[in-house]
């Protein structure tokens, strides 16, 4: 059975660091994985899509990598800014099965 | 785009009430997928639609929980009765999917669904 983890939990950094969210999974197998954004009483926004075959993805001040043979991503954001802060989850979508499990998220805070 | 649309975004009802959530994919997605929220459990899938066909109903948790997707523009999720224990975030999502390839799925805003 496919499990999620990122770590951490919650993290709160001053505006302009650069961050690494972490993201692991317990089955390699997978068809792809996707990082989502959620804000406070709202819905899921994509950010990145990165399939089995693909090692990382880019979007503006984001990269996503992906190892799967160690079941790990990392979703990187460089220069933090307070618009950055909400929950990001990722999100795995395992070989035979059409489940996208998802992580309990990471609560992130870029105070000014 | 207007991306995926639900319907209500808030919903109070009393136990044992009929509820029914609605949504609207994005128009030329063939996949539709709902899914819940809660503190507890985090999100799951509830029941996953290709074409207008339910592949994978396992996450539904109860019979008193159904789905219907009658066109490609449409989904219900219906619960009858509701429970307190209900109570949650439910999300509908939609992406196009074929040929072994599984692309990105976008999300709607949610029901927040209240049960007292």
């Amino acid at each position: 059975k496919q499990e999620v983890t990122q770590i951490p939990a919650a993290l709160s950094v001053p505006e302009g660091e650069n961050l690494v969210l972490n993201c692991s999974f317990t089955d390699s197998a997978i068809y792809n994985l996707q990082w989502f954004r959620q804000d406070p009483g709202k819905g899921l926004t994509s950010l990145l899509l990165i399939q089995s075959s693909q090692r990382e993805q880019t979007s503006g001040r984001l990269n996503a990598s992906l190892d799967k043979s160690s079941g790990r991503s990392t979703l990187y954001i460089a220069a933090s800014q307070p618009g950055d802060s909400a929950t990001y989850l990722c999100a795995v979508r395992t070989l035979g099965t059409d489940k996208l499990i998802f992580g309990t998220g990471t609560r992130l805070q870029v105070f000014p | 785009d207007a991306g995926v649309i639900q319907s209500p975004r808030h919903e109070v009802t009393e136990m044992g009430q009929e509820v029914t959530l609605r949504c609207k994919p994005i128009s030329g997605h063939n996949s539709l997928f709902w899914y819940r929220q809660t503190m507890m459990r985090g999100l799951e899938l509830l029941i996953y639609f290709n074409n207008n066909v339910p592949i994978d109903d396992s996450g539904m948790p109860e019979d008193r929980f159904s789905a219907k997707m009658p066109n490609a523009s449409f989904s219900t999720l219906k619960i009858q009765p509701s429970e307190p224990r209900d109570s949650a975030v439910y999300f509908c999502a939609s992406s196009w999917e074929g040929a072994g390839r599984f692309n990105e799925q976008f999300f709607g805003p949610g029901t927040r669904l209240t049960v007292l």
